[in-house]
């Protein structure tokens, strides 16, 4: 079972909606992350966040650390918000150092 | 401008040759981490350094190398032992958050291998 379960895999809406991004974690966490990766492969973080909520722009992202639980949100969508979102949290490597643990994605895909 | 560059974005090998990627960061950051991405996985560690000199495996190092002779660069050599090296490679730097105890990464734009 992967540690970090991002829903939905692939995401399609129209210009104007709102957008929702789930992250599920199994290990426990001293903060989340939630990155955007363009299709040409760079990627930026966008929030790092360990509790409640934190907002930039139309960008709002929540976590419930008692549910290990964080959503991503995107109000008044556009086409420029199309991208790849990827959720992380901290982990630990074989050799017992931290390390981040990275979700799948979730491929979103805004259409004027 | 600050930030992390990658060289070069595209890169094509023969099968059985090294290749060695560059990663450089004027970031005065003291960690650099190398990621590997594959369609429909989540990244994944290769290796990291959290100071000059030093530097520690990740989940999958097998077939890769690095160094880290300078604070600004973490160049990884990708060796023939590497099975499946086609890929979209990410270097990583990071600087800590004293509050949250948490790392921000800021991440290189990629560089990708094709192996023929």
């Amino acid at each position: 079972k992967n540690e970090v379960e991002q829903s939905p895999q692939n995401l399609t809406a129209q210009e104007g909606e709102f957008i929702t991004i789930n992250c599920s974690y199994s290990v426990g966490i001293s903060a989340l992350h939630w990155l955007q990766q363009h299709p040409g492969g760079g990627i930026v973080s966008l929030f790092m966040l360990s509790s409640g909520k934190k907002k930039h722009g139309r960008l709002i992202a929540t976590i419930n650390i008692q549910e290990k639980h964080s959503s991503l949100h995107i109000t008044a969508s556009h086409p420029r918000d199309s991208a790849v979102y990827i959720c992380a949290v901290r982990g630990v490597t074989q050799g017992g150092s931290e390390k981040l643990v990275f979700g799948k994605g979730t491929k979103l895909t805004v259409n004027p | 401008d600050g930030g992390i560059t990658q060289s070069p974005k595209y890169l094509f090998r023969k099968e059985g040759q090294n290749v060695t990627l560059s990663c450089e960061q004027n970031l005065n950051h003291d960690a650099m981490y190398w990621y590997r991405q594959d369609p429909g996985q989540g990244l994944r560690l290769i290796y990291y350094s959290q100071i000059v000199n030093d530097f520690q495996k990740g989940d999958i190092a097998e077939g890769y190398s690095v160094s880290r002779e300078k604070k600004e660069s973490f160049p990884l050599t990708v060796t023939s032992a590497q099975k499946n090296p086609t890929a979209f490679y990410l270097c990583a730097s990071s600087v800590r958050d004293r509050v949250s105890e948490s790392d921000t990464q800021y991440f290189g734009p990629g560089t990708r291998l094709t192996v023929l």
